[in-house]
């Protein structure tokens, strides 16, 4: 079994919808959680990053972790076809020396159509 | 504030051929640094990191090899490649203890021929 789970997609929406993704865990000791976005043939970039359960918000975008449950979602608002892109969850485990080893899912790809 | 490059963006090797993929981060001292794959379709596997210079620590024996010979520098090689080495590779960055998030570049796509 996979450490973090994620539907890899594709997921095709109409443009303003509301998104969700979402990534399933096993290891209850993940403590740190990250999503991000990543466009074709780019780097990920840094959309979220959030270590405790409840939600945070950041314009269009709500991140939500629920640890009794070992899930975690992304949702976004009014979505946009400049949202196109692979989105990718990630999760760190509490590190004693320097240095942070994430764990990814598999990443989901998001088509928005205008 | 920080940056982070890598060069080239695409590369195509003849199998059997060298290979130096060079990461620098810029706006920033005693970065930690990390060299990924990332296979199509799949998520990313993480090769190597450096919380330092000369200090390097391998995740999964295979065909490359990393140093750090300055501390926001970090080279990514191989002495021979295989045609297993073809993929998108890219290199990371992050600050302090080990809860902070990783930056990345926009990669090296790498195709042996």
């Amino acid at each position: 079994q996979k450490e973090v789970e994620q539907d890899p997609g594709p997921l095709s929406v109409p443009e303003g919808a509301i998104v969700s993704l979402n990534c399933t865990y096993s290891n209850s000791a993940f403590q740190y959680f990250m999503w991000y976005r990543q466009y074709s043939r780019k780097g990920p970039e840094l959309l979220m990053y959030t270590y405790s359960s409840g939600n945070k918000e950041d314009g269009r975008f709500t991140a939500q972790v629920d640890k009794s449950s070992k899930y975690i979602s992304l949702f976004i608002r009014d979505s946009q076809p400049s949202d196109s892109a692979t989105y990718l969850c990630a999760m760190i485990l509490p590190q004693g020396t320097s240095g942070s080893r994430l764990t990814f899912g598999e990443g989901t790809q998001l088509t928005v159509n205008p | 504030s920080q940056t982070i490059h890598q060069w080239p963006a695409t590369l195509v090797q003849p199998v059997g051929s060298p290979l130096s993929l060079e990461c620098t981060v810029e706006g920033t001292s005693n970065p930690n640094l990390y060299w990924y794959r990332q296979a199509a379709g799949r998520g990313l596997q993480l090769l190597f990191y450096s919380v330092g210079i000369g200090q390097i620590s391998s995740e999964v024996p295979q065909n490359l090899s990393a140093s750090r010979p300055q501390d926001r520098q970090f080279i990514l090689s191989s002495k021979k490649l295989l045609l297993s080495d073809s993929g998108f590779y890219l290199c990371a960055w992050n600050r302090g203890s080990g809860n902070q998030p990783q930056h990345f570049g926009d990669g090296t796509r790498l195709s042996i021929l």
